[in-house]
Parts: C-alpha cells; sequence; structure tokens
C-alpha cells in the first residue's frame, strides 16, 4: 500500500458524460501527479500539481483538467469522453519538494471504460 | 530527457538472480537513474534510485558503471511474485520538466 488512494476504482460511462477522478496524496506530500496508461500508449504524464497549484503539463487534452484542493487532494476531470479515453488513471504523490521528482509513489488507479 | 533502452521481456526461474540492463549513452551529469516496477492493473512502484556506482536496499541493487551510460537492475533469487514490468527512467531528480517517460519497459516473466 503506497498511502495514495483514488476513487472510484472502476467507472463506467458513456461517450459525450463528463467524469471526476480523486486522488489524496500520501500524507505530508504536496505534489500531485495524473498518468493515463492504455494498451497502445503506455503510461503518459498528464499533469502535476504543488501545494495548490499546476507546476507540469504533458500531453494532457484540452478537455482534460484537474486541480488540487487546500487539503491537497486532486481531481481530474474528463469531459466530451471518447471512446479512447478508455485506460487506467494513475494518481502519484512525491516526498520531494517545489521540483517534479522521479521518487513517486502511485495510487492503484482508476479503470475508466467510456461505451 | 535522456532516451533509455532496455530489453522488451526476459524470463528467468524461481531463486535465480536477474539482471536486467537498461541503456541511456544521453545521460546528463545531473540526471539520476530510477527503476519502476509494475504489476498487472496496479500503479508503477518505486524500486531504486542511484547516480553512480551501487545503491542497495532491501528489494534491489543498482549498478552504474562509471561512464553511465548503461545500469543494471539486480533483483536476488526473485520469486512467482517477481513477474512484473521492469521500467528505467533517467532524468534531473529536480528537473522542471515534470514529466517522467516510462518506455514500454522490460517484461520479466518469472517460472517456478
Amino acid at each position: 500500500d503506497s498511502g495514495v488512494t483514488q476513487t472510484p476504482k472502476h467507472l463506467i460511462t458513456a461517450t459525450g458524460q463528463r467524469v471526476t477522478l480523486r486522488c489524496s496524496p500520501r500524507s505530508g506530500d504536496l505534489s500531485v501527479y495524473w498518468y493515463q496508461q492504455s494498451l497502445d500508449q503506455g503510461l503518459q504524464f498528464l499533469i502535476q500539481y504543488y501545494n495548490g497549484e499546476e507546476r507540469a503539463k504533458g500531453n494532457i487534452l484540452e478537455r482534460f483538467s484537474a486541480q488540487q484542493f487546500p487539503d491537497l487532494h486532486s481531481e481530474l476531470n474528463l469531459s466530451s469522453l471518447e471512446l479512447g479515453d478508455s485506460a487506467l488513471y494513475f494518481c502519484a504523490s512525491s516526498p520531494r519538494g517545489l521540483q517534479p521528482s522521479y521518487e513517486q509513489y502511485f495510487g492503484p488507479g482508476t479503470r475508466l471504460t467510456v461505451t | 530527457l535522456a532516451k533509455t533502452t532496455q530489453p522488451i521481456s526476459m524470463d528467468s526461474y524461481e531463486g535465480q538472480e536477474v539482471n536486467i540492463t537498461c541503456s541511456h549513452n544521453n545521460i546528463a551529469t545531473n540526471d539520476y537513474i530510477t527503476w519502476y516496477q509494475q504489476f498487472p492493473s496496479q500503479g508503477p512502484r518505486f524500486i531504486i534510485q542511484g547516480y553512480k556506482t551501487k545503491v542497495t536496499n532491501e528489494v534491489a541493487s543498482l549498478f552504474i558503471p562509471a561512464d553511465r551510460k548503461s545500469s543494471t537492475l539486480s533483483l536476488p533469487r526473485v520469486s512467482l511474485s517477481d513477474t512484473a514490468v521492469y521500467y528505467c527512467l533517467v532524468g534531473d531528480r529536480g528537473s522542471t520538466l515534470g514529466r517522467l517517460y516510462f518506455g514500454r519497459g522490460t517484461q520479466l516473466t518469472v517460472w517456478p
């Protein structure tokens, strides 16, 4: 158990819909990262937040957005969903400081299925 | 971001030592080498990180030669539960790029 929690574990929805994925980082970690993992794309970095502020952006679509709240939990919002958005979405947190870190601790993931 | 090259797959038997080598010819002076392990449908797990020579923890050892153009993750006496994908990542530990490029990793299969 990494200490990072994610909800829900599974999510099934239809194309065009909007969903919100939630993540709680390890106690004390200020940085939260979001990743998407699909069979054909591998593990893709989406976005990083540090103490409520966006710090780095990866391959995140404009239909996707995220935020980190004062209690440090984070939410990833996916809208206008397409079949291709079906994937595992992971949240990770890191014990390091402001800069993105290579020592990250991943949650169990949310499996999103778009039908 | 330094590009890494790893074998796509490896097989081993229980009780053997497994060495997975990662090539990173373009590694920069400030780059660290980090290895992750991922089981199916689970998030990657941080295993070990190093800069040069040898690093050992309770799970694995990481060997890095003087030129740092490659690194080897060593798993002692593997068991069936070590069957997983192993990723090698190289980058500045304090990188401002913010992205971890995991690549496809090495699928290690341990047989009884």
